[in-house]
């Protein structure tokens, strides 16, 4: 049990395009989910926490403008890139909890490249 | 500053040599989680263990093994008899109820086992 996906896998886009990475809790219904954001070599930042239904709540130093999310469902979250650019590149990666608890389950993660 | 502190950078060992990884972390809450992720050159996080505040047991399971001592903030994680398979990035994390349960992550360290 508690599976989370994340699609695509992998993305390469063009500087200036937009990307969305969507996060979905396979078989159970996450009321938060966590969007990390992962450079080479280096360990997950989180980015922002999103509660279904409400604002995504955004770590110090993110550009909630850059990098809009979305918790429409209690199965779905998306992280959509705007205007994209090579710095963006890196690995996202999403996770699930029941509640704003200690529990989180973590997708397999999105290689963005930006070129 | 730093929460999760992870000394070790990186460790190579040779197959079936004992390794230890180190975690160190620093929190003022009496309610916390301390975890282990493995993470292999897939990218995606492996949960390996979850250890509440209040339970300093040691704990076992085949040869993974994990000593938590809270007199030195220390949750420290050992492979007994390393496999290659071993080889990866491994993160220790602390989530603290005065932070909303939010996921810390150490620096990781990158545990290479060569045959």
């Amino acid at each position: 049990g508690a599976v989370v996906s994340q699609h695509p896998s992998w993305v390469i886009c063009k500087s200036g395009t937009s990307v969305k990475i969507e996060c979905r809790s396979l078989d159970f219904q996450a009321t938060t989910m966590f969007w990390y954001r992962q450079f080479p070599k280096q360990s997950l930042m989180l980015m922002a926490t999103s509660n279904e239904g409400s604002k995504a709540t955004y770590e110090q130093g993110v550009e909630k403008d850059k990098f809009l999310i979305n918790h429409a469902s209690l199965t779905l979250s998306t992280l959509t890139v705007t205007s994209a650019h090579p710095e963006d590149s890196s690995f996202y990666i999403c996770s699930a909890g029941l509640t704003p608890s200690y529990e989180q389950y973590f997708g397999p993660g999105t290689r963005l490249t930006v070129t | 500053a730093q929460k999760v502190t992870q000394a070790q950078t990186e460790i190579s060992v040779v197959e079936k040599e004992d390794v230890t990884l180190d975690c160190v972390y620093e929190t003022r809450d009496t309610t916390y989680y301390l975890f282990w992720y493995k993470q292999p050159p897939s990218g995606e996080l492996v949960f390996l263990i979850r250890r509440n505040s209040f339970d300093e047991q040691n704990e076992i399971s085949g040869r993974y093994s994990w000593n938590f001592q809270k007199s030195t903030s220390s949750f420290n994680f050992t492979i007994t008899a390393s496999q290659v398979v071993d080889s990866a990035v491994y993160f220790c994390a602390l989530s603290e109820a005065s932070n909303d349960y939010k996921l810390s992550f150490g620096a990781g360290t990158t545990v290479t086992v060569r045959a």
